[in-house]
């Protein structure tokens, strides 16, 4: 069955306090795995793509990584608008599945 | 160059009640998803269209959900007989070919809270 998990549940950090966020899956075959960003009352903002271990994207202070059991997604120097939930998703052979979000406070 | 939108954004029901949640995907997206997001959790997936044709309905939970896209673009759930455990917030997303790879895009959502 495939299956999601995100660590932690939540984080809280300093301005400028740089961390990471994991998302560990388990698929049959693996398509895609997303990245989304939730602000409360909002729908998922898409964020990244990855498609192969290796790969690596990058966005402002956002940086996401894939290997064939988990994806990173690295902010550096955070700020405090980059407070919000952050989602995984993976597809294998239709759906996404969902992770059930790390929600990240950056407290200036 | 508006986004998914989704009406109504809060919707109030009495136990028992029907409801009709509505979806306009971004113009020319042919793909359409409809998900449940319970708080604190991540979206689940319920149904999905390519066009008008419904090609995986397999997360509805129950035969009191259905979802319609007669012309291939604006979409219905509709939910019957309402019960508690249906509160959640309901979120459309489209993708202009989820078969070829494109992203998915999602709305607010629609708040339902069964009373």
């Amino acid at each position: 069955e495939d299956q999601v998990t995100q660590s932690p549940e939540a984080l809280r950090l300093q301005e400028g306090e740089s961390s990471s966020l994991n998302c560990s899956y388990t698929v049959s075959g693996l398509r895609g795995l997303f990245w989304y960003r939730q602000d409360p009352g909002k729908g998922p903002e898409f964020l990244f793509t990855l498609y192969s271990a290796g790969e690596e994207k990058e966005k402002e202070r956002l940086k996401a990584t894939l290997t064939k059991k988990e994806s990173f997604l690295h902010i550096t120097a955070p700020k405090p608008e980059d407070s919000a939930t952050y989602l995984c998703a993976v597809q294998g052979e239709g759906k996404l599945i969902f992770g059930q979000g790390t929600e990240l406070s950056v407290k200036p | 160059g508006a986004g998914v939108s989704q009406s109504p954004r809060y919707k109030v029901a009495k136990r028992g009640q029907d409801v009709a949640l509505r979806c306009d995907p971004i113009s020319g997206h042919v793909s359409l998803f409809w998900y449940q997001q319970a708080l604190g959790q991540g979206p689940e997936f319920l149904t999905y269209f390519q066009n008008e044709a419904q090609l995986d309905k397999s997360g509805l939970p129950s035969d009191r959900f259905f979802a319609e896209r007669p012309e291939g673009s604006v979409s219905t759930l509709k939910i019957q007989r309402t019960q508690q455990e249906d509160s959640a917030v309901y979120l459309c997303a489209s993708s202009l070919d989820w078969g070829t790879g494109f992203s998915q895009h999602f709305g607010d959502g629609t708040r339902l809270s069964i009373l």
